[in-house]
């Protein structure tokens, strides 16, 4: 299993940004997938997570209206769309998958190795 | 939302010590509790799931246990490499998924 994010880099507040995760190594579209992210210095914190065939989305209540989950299973990425970005988004940002392929009542089995996103003036 | 706290905050320790370290969850979370290692600079890894079961490639000495709201992790002789943060979890209320604020373990 592999996961690589990108998108991440150095922003201006309010400014939109999309992060992606390329995944390999197992059947994709049969599975969930998460975000996480962790301040610098900080802990963990989960963002969002989407089912399998994208029908169901839950988020944070810190991201709630800014950030969307999405996924392309043809193409085996998750995205996280954030759009009016805050300093306090400042973080590196995980994508994960659970250990099974239930939505609820998993533990996260695979971290990518994340990508940082910056969000200053 | 259900909170998870984790004691001590940090933690020092020599190499060979039996480290234990505690996750309280606000309220029941039956035995839905993960376990995380976190090394400097690196992704979090699951070390053990729903409280117990230990995650393929775990060094036995890792142990977890619990139910409820009340869960421990221990290190039965700590090793050079087991120094790092570790992170409980619960995933039995969702969302959202809630970690503890993490436990780091150093060099005594």
């Amino acid at each position: 299993v592999q996961l690589v994010e990108s998108g991440g880099g150095v922003v201006q507040p309010g400014r939109p940004l999309r992060l992606s995760c390329a995944a390999s190594g197992f059947t994709f579209g049969s599975y969930g997938m998460h975000w996480v992210r962790q301040a610098p210095g900080k802990g963990l914190e989960w963002v969002a997570v989407i089912s399998y065939d994208g029908s169901n989305k839950y988020y944070a209540d810190s991201v709630k209206g800014r950030f969307t989950i999405s996924r392309d299973n043809s193409k085996n990425t998750l995205y996280l769309q954030m759009n009016s970005l805050r300093p306090e988004d400042t973080a590196l940002y995980y994508c994960t998958t659970p250990k099974g392929t239930q939505l609820w009542l998993q533990s996260f089995d695979y971290w990518g190795q994340g990508t940082l996103v910056t969000v200053s003036s | 939302d259900i909170q998870m706290t984790q004691s001590p905050s940090s933690l020092s320790a020599s190499v060979g010590d039996r480290v234990t370290i505690t996750c309280r969850a606000s309220q029941n979370i039956s035995n839905y509790l993960n376990w995380y290692q976190q090394k400097p600079g690196k992704a979090p890894k699951l070390l053990i799931y729903v409280a117990s079961s230990l995650q393929g490639g775990v060094p036995s000495r890792f142990s977890g246990s619990g139910s409820g709201t009340d869960f421990t992790l221990t290190i039965s002789s700590l090793q050079p490499e087991d120094f790092a943060t570790y992170y409980c979890q619960q995933s039995y209320s969702t969302p959202p998924w809630t970690f503890g604020q993490g436990t780091k373990v150093e060099i005594k």
